[in-house]
């Protein structure tokens, strides 16, 4: 079975500083992908990052980076010069095993942008 | 641009009536889409795997009679709530992959349904 979690219900950063959000998981497959996905307060779902189990190095994605540490199953996301405009649920997901399709869904950290 | 789009983004009914909610994929082919359910402040809940032309792969406790799901063409699915009731109130968003296998899932904007 998979599992992932945001230990962090609720996070605050200052405008313009670096802030961590937490992610880990459990799979017993050794082919797994890890996404982060920022949700706004209109719903939608914004792709963010993606990581393979199987990638040397770290994903970045402009001011997005994500912390991957395999031995410890976290994979945590990095935002960097943190926007006003970065407030928002992210939710860190999971698809395990060859073939799957499915997304599980951690249960997300709200992150609030102080200027 | 969005390459999932998702309609209506707010419904409201009464209940027992039905809601049919469209998501389509723009521009490329979904084989297959997935349907997920939010409550209030809690994280996305799979209901089903929308195949087309076959018929659709439920979640345990998810009742397919009333989540009736149709996967007609390859860019479009439809989640229709039967005979809803106030408890059916939620946030539903469909999803569809992009490309290959490890290519990230595109969401549609979500539909807000109020049963009154």
């Amino acid at each position: 079975a998979q599992k992932i979690t945001q230990t962090q219900p609720g996070m605050f950063v200052q405008e313009k500083e670096a802030v961590t959000l937490d992610c880990t998981y459990d799979t017993s497959d050794p082919s797994y992908g890890l996404f982060w996905y920022k949700q706004p307060s209109s719903g939608e779902m914004i792709f963010l990052i993606y990581q393979g189990s199987y990638d040397q190095q770290n994903a970045t994605e402009g001011r997005y980076s994500l912390n991957f540490q395999k031995a410890r199953k976290s994979a945590n996301l990095v935002i960097s010069a943190s926007q006003l405009g970065d407030s928002a649920m992210y939710f860190c997901a999971m698809k395990a095993g060859t073939g799957a399709n499915n997304l599980f869904f951690g249960t997300g950290t709200r992150l609030t942008v102080i200027p | 641009g969005a390459v999932v789009s998702q309609h209506p983004s707010r419904v409201i009914c009464k209940s027992g009536t039905s809601v049919k909610i469209e998501c389509r994929s723009l521009d490329f082919q979904a084989t297959t889409m997935f349907w997920y359910r939010q409550f209030p402040k809690q994280s996305l809940m799979l209901m089903a795997t929308s195949n087309e032309g076959s018929k659709a792969t439920y979640e345990q406790g998810v009742e397919k009679d009333k989540f009736l799901i149709n996967h007609a063409s390859l860019t479009l699915s439809t989640l229709t709530v039967t005979s809803a009731h106030p408890e059916d109130s939620s946030f539903y968003i469909c999803s569809a992959r992009f490309r290959q296998y490890n290519s990230p899932l595109h969401f549609g904007n979500g539909t807000r349904l109020t049963v009154t």
